[in-house]
């Protein structure tokens, strides 16, 4: 069974740098395009991006100056990076594996608070 | 970007009864539309995508409509497991996004 689990830290002060990893346990990254969303408090859930096996990516237009999405498939992992950060960007994050057809399993979540 | 409106807001129904939500597309995404089931504390789980296929290990009271800017998931027989949060979610352009929740309790 496919799991995949967000990992990072709960806090980020303002202007600062938000890291989060995922974890793949189960299959391999190679073949798949992995992604993060994203879902304010009170808000609908966002898709942030997305990085092919292959490394290229596709960001949110509105983020796509901040974000950075890698993979690590020697580790089984995919990373988000988003810079300069604000109350803005506080959200639980998840990251999750597609396409459909092959089938797409998400992380349960990690709470990301943006605050001094 | 494509703005996904979904409803109701809230779905009341008893259990056995069958559930009706709603989800339009503010343009056509052709038939590249997915629903997601989330419950509290877990990760959400995409039940149906491309419209009507379900994906593997979802129960066939489950099912799934439309084309274009119109989407229908159906549950026909409400079990007390099926008490979630219900998302729509278009694939067919970039960004994609969803709708804003269809939330399905017991009566």
């Amino acid at each position: 069974q496919v799991q995949l689990q967000e990992s990072g830290p709960g806090l980020v002060r303002p202007s600062e740098t938000l890291s989060l990893t995922c974890t793949v346990s189960g299959d391999s990254l190679s073949g798949y395009d992995w992604s993060w969303m994203r879902q304010p408090p009170g808000k609908r859930l966002e898709w942030l991006g997305y990085i092919l096996s292959s490394g290229s990516s596709n960001y949110h237009p509105s983020l796509k100056s901040r974000v950075t999405m890698s993979l690590d498939t020697s580790k089984r992992q995919f990373s988000l990076r988003l810079d300069s950060v604000t109350a803005a960007d506080t959200a639980v994050y998840y990251c999750a594996r597609y396409p459909y057809s092959r089938g797409s399993f998400w992380g349960p979540g990690i709470l990301v608070t943006v605050s001094s | 970007e494509i703005v996904m409106t979904q409803s109701p807001a809230t779905l009341s129904v008893s259990p056995g009864e069958g559930a009706t939500l709603s989800c339009r597309a503010s343009q056509s995404v052709w038939r590249n539309l997915a629903w997601y089931q989330h419950k509290p504390g877990q990760a959400p789980r995409v039940i149906i995508f491309g419209t009507s296929t379900r994906a593997t290990g979802i129960p066939a009271r489950f099912s799934g409509s439309g084309f274009g800017t119109e989407f229908t998931l159906t549950i026909s027989s409400l079990q007390s497991e099926d008490i979630a949060v219900y998302y729509c979610h278009q694939f067919y352009d970039w960004p994609y996004t969803f709708g804003q929740g269809t939330r399905v309790e017991i009566k």
